[in-house]
């Protein structure tokens, strides 16, 4: 079976200070990974992906994401945070042509 | 590059009436999906079209939900009759049928029931 899990729900950190989202995944085959970011009243947005090339991928806006096969992870950072960061962050499985969302986590950024 | 258009943006019914949502694709995406995003979690897929065609509807409630793409362009997504439990944000995605993992979202609809 394939499936994501966010491990927070929300997450608050402080402008300026590095942002860590953690998400693990349970696939059969190898995977492929995404975050998508929703901000309010707005559609979801790609933020980088992961499809079996380098394992640490580089994305919009600063943000990175290593996948490590060994802890079935694929936990999204940044080094420094910034107001327009504050949105809803998701971690996607792509298996079958389809995309299975996570949870979701909510990141506050406080000024 | 226009994105995916999505309308109306809000819409408020009663339970047991009916309601539909439109989608405009991005201009050469074949591929088009509808989601169904319940607050505070992650979207689910309802349906996928390739062309006019219907790739996967396996989690589409049929009793109530009904889905077309005529042409192969635009798509509608009704309920009748509504419940309760479908108060969420309908999300329209397109790609190109090589890109199914890169998908374009549209802003949403927003259906409150009550």
């Amino acid at each position: 079976a394939q499936s994501v899990t966010q491990l927070d729900s929300h997450v608050s950190v402080s402008e300026g200070t590095p942002v860590l989202l953690r998400c693990n995944y349970s696939s059969s085959y190898s995977p492929s990974l995404f975050w998508y970011v929703q901000h309010p009243n707005k559609g979801l947005q790609l933020l980088l992906k992961y499809t079996s090339a380098a394992t640490l991928v580089k994305g919009i806006n600063g943000f990175e994401a290593e996948f490590k096969k060994s802890e079935t992870s694929f936990h999204l950072t940044k080094p420094s945070a910034h107001m327009s960061d504050a949105a809803e962050y998701f971690c996607v499985l792509g298996s079958a042509r389809q995309l299975t969302f996570g949870s979701g986590t909510q990141l506050t950024v406080l000024p | 590059e226009a994105g995916v258009a999505q309308s109306p943006r809000y819409k408020i019914i009663e339970k047991r009436q009916s309601v539909a949502f439109w989608c405009n694709p991005i201009s050469g995406h074949a591929t088009l999906y509808w989601y169904q995003q319940i607050l505070g979690q992650g979207p689910k897929l309802l349906i996928q079209f390739q062309n006019n065609g219907v790739v996967d509807d396996s989690q589409l409630p049929k009793d109530r939900f009904s889905a077309e793409r005529l042409k192969g362009v635009d798509s509608t997504l009704k309920i009748q009759p509504a419940k309760l439990e479908d108060s969420a944000v309908y999300l329209c995605a397109s790609s190109l049928p090589q890109g199914a993992y890169e998908q374009y979202f549209g802003p949403g609809t927003r259906l409150t029931v009550t």
